[in-house]
């Protein structure tokens, strides 16, 4: 079983540079979610999808855009990356039901140059 | 808007030792709550997962409480081992929220 599968691992940007960080899933779960996490913090929901076709914004939203053409990826794309956005990115998924656990990949590890 | 708190941001106690890990929350109208373990630079692993209608949940050596009416959930690891050292979250299933996290330090 692969569950959430995050890629790259490890991204070194420019400034101004883009990049997309992909997420899949294979539990077939309408609900995905990324998070960043900064050095000694917490996670902070960025974005989120309850199916495919859907998304929303989340507590930090700026700076970000996705998209969820199918139920199993969930991509984040970063238009114009810029210091701030070093940070330690993850992608999670859950069935949305009330009682089921929410999963999550790796992380992916953004420096921003 | 729902706040999720973790107190204390770090402990360290010694091997052996039973302990208490809080999370608060402002909002009592909460689907589940969900713990979490995360070793330094990796993802989060679920330990635990709390569903409003309990009252708690227990896993080996860790047992999860939840008291919706006070706005609270522990979680209880007893006899500590230096492996357990990590750092564990809270989360509330509705709209993923985390807390900042509780950094454990067990020493031998």
């Amino acid at each position: 079983n692969a569950g959430v599968t995050q890629t790259p691992k490890f991204r070194i940007l420019k400034i101004g540079q883009s990049m997309t960080l992909q997420c899949t899933q294979d539990m077939n779960h309408n609900y995905m979610y990324w998070y960043r996490q900064d050095p000694g913090m917490g996670l902070k929901l960025i974005y989120y999808s309850v199916g495919a076709g859907i998304t929303d914004k989340g507590e930090v939203p700026n700076g970000y855009n996705v998209s969820r053409s199918t139920t199993e990826d969930f991509p984040l794309r970063l238009e114009l990356a810029a210091p701030s956005q070093t940070s330690v990115y993850f992608c999670a998924s859950s069935t949305g039901t009330k009682n089921t656990e929410a999963f999550f990949g790796q992380g992916t590890r953004l420096t921003v140059v | 808007k729902q706040e999720v708190t973790q107190i204390p941001a770090a402990l360290s106690v010694p091997e052996g030792e039973n302990l208490v890990l809080n999370c608060s929350f402002t909002d009592s109208a909460i689907y589940n709550l969900q713990w979490f373990r995360q070793d330094p630079g990796k993802g989060l692993t679920s330990l635990l997962l709390i569903q409003s209608s309990q009252r708690e949940q227990t896993s080996g050596r860790l047992n999860a409480s939840l008291d919706k009416s006070s706005g609270r959930s522990t979680l209880y690891i007893a006899a500590s081992q230096p492996g357990d050292s990590a750092t564990y979250l809270c989360a509330l299933n509705n709209d993923m929220r985390f807390g900042a996290g509780t950094r454990l330090t067990v020493k031998p």
